[in-house]
């Protein structure tokens, strides 16, 4: 099982509507939480870390369950420029602050 | 701004040769990683450090050696070349914050090993 999984979608959205999707992660010792962005071909960028049970930034909103060791990211008001791939990653500082990466969720949203 | 510089941007391989990927960060970042990304495998780490001199294996070192000579450099190098080495690399710095850090990366090689 892999440390971080990700539904890799891709999900198609109307320009406008909301999209969520989760991610689940199996190290019950993992303490940091963040959603980059990638677009094609591009290097990831942060776009929201999640450090206690929630953060929300503009549209975007992230939760964190640690109870059942799955972080979300939710999507309001989708615009075409939202369109990209959504890499969740965690890190454990007792693991040498290593980050690890889920495999992403693609995200395209059409007109 | 330069954040994390990498370079090449692109490079094409022989089987068995060797080369170093150069990365560079201007923002005094204590860690520094190399990761390489596949078709639908996500970033994996290769190697890291957490400081100048001190350097650790990640999730797929083999075939590839660092150093950290300088907080700011940290070179990849691979050692004999392969197919399977076909990937895109990207380098990235943190700032310790304590808890888990933002993560800044450059803007990757693409490499093909033939």
């Amino acid at each position: 099982r892999k440390e971080v999984e990700q539904d890799p979608g891709p999900f198609n959205v109307p320009e406008g509507a909301t999209v969520a999707f989760n991610c689940t992660y199996s190290n019950s010792a993992s303490q940091s939480f963040f959603w980059y962005r990638q677009d094609c071909r591009k290097e990831p960028k942060l776009l929201m870390s999640v450090y206690s049970s929630g953060n929300e930034d503009g549209r975007f909103t992230a939760q964190l369950n640690r109870a059942s060791q799955y972080i979300s990211l939710l999507i309001r008001d989708s615009k075409l420029s939202d369109s990209a791939t959504y890499l969740c990653v965690v890190n454990r500082k007792a693991a040498g602050n290593k980050l690890t990466f889920g495999g992403g969720t693609r995200v395209l949203v059409k007109p | 701004n330069a954040g994390v510089t990498q370079t090449p941007k692109f490079q094409v391989l022989k089987t068995g040769q060797s080369m170093t990927l150069q990365c560079a960060q201007d923002m005094n970042h204590e860690y520094m990683s190399w990761y390489r990304q596949d078709p639908g495998m996500g970033l994996r780490l290769i190697h890291y450090s957490v400081g100048a001199g001190i350097t650790d294996q990640g999730e797929v070192p083999n075939g590839y050696n660092v150093s950290r000579s300088t907080t700011e450099d940290f070179p990849l190098r691979l050692l004999s070349a392969a197919p399977s080495q076909t990937s895109v690399y990207f380098c990235a710095s943190s700032k310790d914050r304590g808890r888990g850090t933002e993560a800044f990366f450059g803007q990757g090689t693409r490499l093909t090993v033939v």
